[in-house]
């Protein structure tokens, strides 16, 4: 499974948009991106994933790039509740969390 | 409600003292798998499961051991605790082990602390 790179922290005026980045610079053809988040201490919840093609549901839209080295997930329209810590995940198998990336919507 | 529901929510124990943390999941999965998370250090994996009778390590399994004896049912079992395993636990399902898609949904979590 590629290891990814995200950055510690970010923060988000509330009502825009939340780009959070990804590098998975060493991520295989058959291996998926994920996407989680984990509020405060609770279960981490599923958000979106993907193989090569961007993706969107209700909750986020995932855009990979072309050579698939990195990946952007994006809160169209970030809320006070998106506080929480997002993890990219990039796999075949097993899930490796790494300690993600920190976002704080702010009022 | 599909959900994957472990207990207790909260364990204070104190060492050598056996115990173990039940996780149960009602959406038939295959896969069931457990983590725990210390402060600083993510998620870590302790074991996984791809069906039932099927057990192999995680990155962290010294000091657990786990059973599938039954499909829904991955329960985490400290034989000695030790004030080590401190931590936040989470049991997590999905449908199978492959990743095409087959997001993992994960449990409420059990703190345990060990003193």
């Amino acid at each position: 499974d590629a290891k990814t790179t995200q950055p510690p922290s970010m923060d988000c005026a509330e009502g825009r948009a939340a780009n959070l980045p990804c590098n998975h610079s060493t991520i295989s053809g058959n291996e998926y991106v994920y996407w989680y988040r984990q509020i405060h201490s609770q279960g981490p919840q599923y958000i979106i994933h993907g193989l090569k093609n961007n993706e969107t549901n209700e909750m986020a839209s995932l855009i990979i790039t072309e050579d698939r080295k990195s990946s952007t997930l994006i809160l169209p329209h970030a809320t006070l509740r998106d506080t929480a810590v997002y993890y990219c995940i990039a796999t075949g198998n097993q899930f490796y969390f790494g300690t993600g990336t920190s976002l704080t919507v702010i009022p | 409600e599909a959900q994957v529901t472990q207990n207790p929510r909260y364990l204070i124990t104190v060492t050598g003292k056996k115990l173990t943390v039940t996780c149960s999941q009602n959406m038939n999965h295959e896969y069931m798998s457990w983590y725990r998370q210390d402060p600083g250090l993510g998620l870590r994996q302790i074991y996984y499961s791809m069906n039932v009778e099927v057990t192999d390590k995680g990155d962290v399994p010294e000091g657990y051991k786990v059973s599938r004896k039954e499909k829904r049912n991955f329960p985490l079992i400290l034989e000695s605790p030790s004030p080590n395993q401190t931590s936040l636990y989470f049991c997590a399902s999905s449908l199978t082990g492959k990743r095409y898609n087959s997001p993992l949904h994960f449990g409420n979590g059990t703190r345990l602390t060990v003193t």
